[in-house]
């Protein structure tokens, strides 16, 4: 089946330590999108590519790094983890162009900072 | 501003009830509407949209959800609750961009008595 997959699904990390998150997707997409979940929160954007063009959302702190090597992987890097980045990492893929502009999430990183 | 709204933070249903999770949409023109659920440690699973047409949309898991336009709402039913359905749920809005932005709304917890 086609899918959004992440990995790992549990990340420890200690506070100041550089991570790294990865996505991948089977769909063939052409956007991919970051989102940290903070707990009884809704989904936050982080930034998303289109495509080769990165697009950071205006409040994402710099701490908040992305690559997308190609069409099917992409990653979060955190710089340097602070106690308030743990949170649930969600990526999401969408094909924009198809008149059915869907965002497809993956089971998400949960993301813990000791 | 766009923005989406869901009045209840937590509903307590029991099982066999019957369901309607509200959700109101604030935007210029007709968005592309959706409903997520999350279950605990999980990803966002879709289950259902509405782009236009027919207004009363049909899902999985027997949900359905219907878009009226002079309420601004897109409320989520469902006529038999199951334990299974104890999730958060997340109304979402699509708003023509470059790409797909999505604009979540807070969540909805719902917990099933036995």
């Amino acid at each position: 089946d086609a899918m959004v997959i992440q990995n790992p699904r549990y990340q420890v990390t200690q506070f100041g330590k550089p991570v790294t998150l990865s996505c991948s997707q089977t769909l063939n997409h052409n956007v991919m999108y970051w989102y940290q979940q903070k707990s009884s929160q809704a989904p936050k954007l982080l930034f998303h590519y289109y495509d080769k063009d990165f697009n950071n959302e205006a409040d994402t702190p710099d701490n908040f790094q992305s690559r997308r090597p190609n069409t099917s992987f992409c990653f979060l890097d955190i710089r340097s983890p602070g106690l308030g980045d743990a949170a649930m990492y969600l990526c999401a893929t969408s094909r924009v162009g198809e008149g059915r502009e869907t965002q497809y999430f993956g089971p998400g990183t949960r993301l813990l900072v000791l | 501003a766009q923005s989406v709204t869901q009045p209840d933070i937590h509903i307590t249903v029991s099982e066999g009830a019957s369901l309607e999770l509200r959700c109101n949409y604030s935007y210029g023109a007709t968005p592309y509407l959706f409903w997520y659920v999350q279950s605990p440690g999980q990803g966002l699973q879709l289950l259902l949209k509405y782009f236009s047409g027919d207004t009363l949309v049909q899902g999985i898991k027997g949900f359905e959800a219907e878009f009226k336009r002079s309420q601004s709402s897109f409320n989520l039913r469902k006529p038999s609750v199951h334990w299974s359905d104890a999730a958060e749920y997340f109304c979402a809005a699509g708003v023509k961009t470059s790409y797909d932005k999505v604009i979540f709304g807070p969540g909805t917890s719902l917990s099933v008595i036995p």
